[in-house]
């Protein structure tokens, strides 16, 4: 199974730069996830990284190590809509080869004027 | 294009009764699941399927079935509804194990009294 760790919170002003940090323990690798999720919504696809690097996609951006279990979400130039909660999500070979994945608990984004 | 669709979006329940959550999908995807969202626990997998006719087990079962009888279909039933089960579900489907990312449906409140 995976063990999945993402701050359960962070606050941030309009304009500036935030970094979301997830942690993940997990054997058969296979890819990592970053979800968007306002308030009484469902969650929407933002990134999936399965090689190391930085993957930029207009504000956002999505950073994997797989030697260290790490990866950060980068969110630029802040605006009051970012304030949702980010899901990190790492899918790996530990459901018998059927990769499925699984989710960590979430960061909630506060974005303040 | 309708996605991945979730009936009924709202149920309140009296312990022991049953019910079946309906997911549809119109993507063709292979691999579809169900997860339940509960404050501060992120989500958690119940059950997933990875192809028509087939389930599996994800982390937190107890207490739901599910049938995958028709691939565009993946329901999840209570058989006997307990407090403990009030919680926001989440249905979500997938093109297969190693691609794609996870398509989610709007959600549906159950609250078991």
């Amino acid at each position: 199974g995976q063990n999945i760790d993402q701050p359960t919170e962070m606050t941030a002003t309009e304009g500036a730069i935030v970094q979301i940090n997830c942690t993940y323990q997990t054997s058969g690798f296979n890819g990592l996830f970053w979800y968007q999720q306002h308030a009484g919504e469902a969650p929407t696809f933002l990134s999936y990284n399965v090689l190391d690097g930085l993957e930029e996609k207009g504000r956002f951006s999505s950073f994997l190590s797989r030697s260290k279990g790490y990866s950060y979400l980068l969110l630029k130039e802040l605006q009051m809509k970012d304030s949702a909660s980010y899901l990190c999500a790492v899918r790996d070979s530990s459901s018998g080869g059927s990769y499925i994945p699984t989710f960590g608990r979430g960061t909630s984004l506060i974005v303040h004027p | 294009n309708a996605g991945v669709t979730q009936t009924p979006k709202f149920r309140v329940l009296k312990t022991g009764q049953s019910m079946t959550l309906l997911c549809a999908q119109d993507m063709n995807h292979e691999y579809m699941y169900w997860y339940r969202q509960d404050p501060g626990m992120g989500l958690r997998l119940i059950h997933y399927s990875v192809g028509e006719g087939t389930t599996a087990k994800g982390e937190v079962p107890d207490g739901y079935n599910v049938s995958r009888l028709k691939k565009q279909n993946f329901l999840l039933g209570l058989e006997s509804a307990a407090p403990s089960q009030t919680s926001v579900y989440f249905c979500a489907s997938s093109q297969g194990p190693h691609t794609g990312e996870l398509f989610f449906g709007e959600g549906s409140r159950l609250t078991v009294l």
